[in-house]
């Protein structure tokens, strides 16, 4: 079963602008990751925050993630149509060393 | 250094038929996993394989799937006979431990069609 849910299941922007995805998840985690989906191709991982973290950077990306709130967000500065994909969240459950992922938010970034 | 390889890349079969997937993990990853993924979702554990030990595969529908690890390395996941439902991805993925987090690699899957 899935872990959690993404929020929105899909985003439609303009290239340039920012986009937010937000991840609710379950249970307690070590970490929680961010993939990348493009159309059948397979997972690539983004970006990883541990669960003593509260904040990431790396590049266009910016993870923040609330354990109190068993919730974490995704932004993308500044997108390119290259960055149309969908985009999972992931978690690595305390106890269970096997990812369980969200269902998804499906990006579109208009050129 | 190569990925995660899987094969095939697409398979269409009728239903009642058997198929079988194949998946070469990255060299030294101890721990493989297959994952289900259906359109739209997001991937889900069907099981987990410690070296040649299946560790957690209380997801996997064992009236019709099965999967082997021959020798903690390359593995096979088959499904006999397969249903219109089982049509979905694939993914096959191998892990290791890195300074406190353990990584994951995917494979780009197998694409299945039940016809």
């Amino acid at each position: 079963s899935q872990q959690g849910e993404e929020d929105p299941q899909a985003l439609s922007i303009q290239e340039g602008e920012n986009a937010t995805m937000n991840c609710s998840y379950k249970t307690s985690i070590n970490n929680l990751q961010w993939y990348r989906q493009n159309s059948g191709r397979g997972l690539v991982h983004l970006i990883l925050i541990r669960s003593n973290e509260r904040e990431k950077h790396s590049g266009r990306l910016r993870v923040t993630l609330d354990t109190s709130k068993k919730s974490s967000s995704l932004l993308i500065t500044a997108s390119r149509a290259a960055d149309t994909a969908s985009y999972f969240c992931a978690t690595d459950p305390t106890g269970r060393r096997a990812l369980t992922f969200g269902s998804g938010t499906r990006l579109q970034v208009q050129p | 250094e190569a990925g995660v390889v899987q094969s095939p890349r697409y398979k269409i079969i009728e239903k009642k038929q058997p198929v079988a997937f194949w998946c070469n993990p990255i060299s030294g990853h101890n721990t493989l996993y297959w994952y289900r993924q259906n359109l739209g979702q997001g991937p889900e554990l069907l099981i987990r394989y410690e070296n040649e030990e299946a560790v957690d595969d209380s997801q996997l529908p064992k009236d019709r799937f099965s999967a082997e690890r021959l020798k903690g390395v390359d593995s096979t996941l088959k499904i006999q006979p397969a249903e219109l439902g089982d049509s979905a991805v694939y993914l096959c993925a191998s892990s290791s431990k890195g300074q406190d987090v353990y990584g994951y690699t995917f494979g780009s899957g197998t694409r299945l069609t039940v016809v």
